[in-house]
């Protein structure tokens, strides 16, 4: 069974540092997503990664994948209050597109001054 | 484009009842995926329909959840009758085939009572 975990569940950082969420993953997919969730909102995709090594950034945040460590990893940069949000990583079941997601339990990320 | 809307946002019921979750995916996206997120847990695969044929519904909890989707367009979920545990945020979520982006709603917050 695909297992997907995050770490930090709960993250609790200041204005202007840095942290990153890690996402662990037990399956050969090479396809990795990022989303932020405000409260009562939709998941909005933050990033897709679509190959080994695969790095995107935007803004103060930047996602990569490494699939042989079956590892990514979405780094902020000078966190601002506006991060905060729950950000949950997912990979598709299997290694094709259109198939269901499997999710981490989620990052709440709270931004404070 | 509109986005992919879920109605109600916000459901409380008692158990024992029946509810229905609509979901209106993008129009002409093909695929259409209905998750849960029970609390605390990850947000979890429910089923996943191709136009209106259901492709994948291994993720049902029990024959208590019937999910339909008649011509295509819009899907609806009914619980019936709704237990304690079926309390969660139930999310859908539309892609166009061949295509690795999925736009999720905002979700349904059922509680039931």
């Amino acid at each position: 069974e695909l297992k997907v975990e995050q770490n930090p569940l709960f993250l609790s950082m200041q204005e202007g540092k840095n942290y990153t969420i890690y996402c662990n993953y037990s399956t050969t997919s090479d396809r990795l997503y990022w989303y932020r969730q405000d409260p009562g909102k939709s998941l909005e995709s933050l990033f897709v990664l679509l190959s080994n090594g695969a790095v995107k950034q935007e803004g103060r945040l930047m996602a990569s994948l490494d699939t042989k460590a079956r590892l990514s990893t979405l780094h902020i940069t000078a966190a601002v209050h506006d991060l905060s949000a729950t950000y949950f990583c997912a990979v598709d079941i299997r290694d094709s597109g259109n198939t269901p997601l499997v999710f981490g339990k989620g990052t709440r990320l709270s931004v404070i001054a | 484009e509109a986005g992919v809307t879920q109605f109600p946002s916000h459901s409380v019921i008692e158990k024992g009842q029946t509810v229905t979750l609509r979901c209106d995916p993008i129009s002409g996206h093909d695929n259409l995926y209905w998750y849960r997120r029970v609390m605390g847990k990850e947000i979890k695969f429910l089923l996943h329909f191709v136009k209106e044929s259901k492709q994948d519904e291994s993720g049902m909890p029990n024959n208590r959840f019937l999910a339909e989707r008649t011509g295509g367009t819009y899907s609806t979920l009914k619980v019936q009758p709704a237990e304690l545990e079926d309390s969660g945020v139930y999310f859908c979520a539309s892609s166009r085939t061949r295509n690795y982006g999925y736009t999720f709603g905002s979700g349904t917050r059922l509680t039931v009572v």
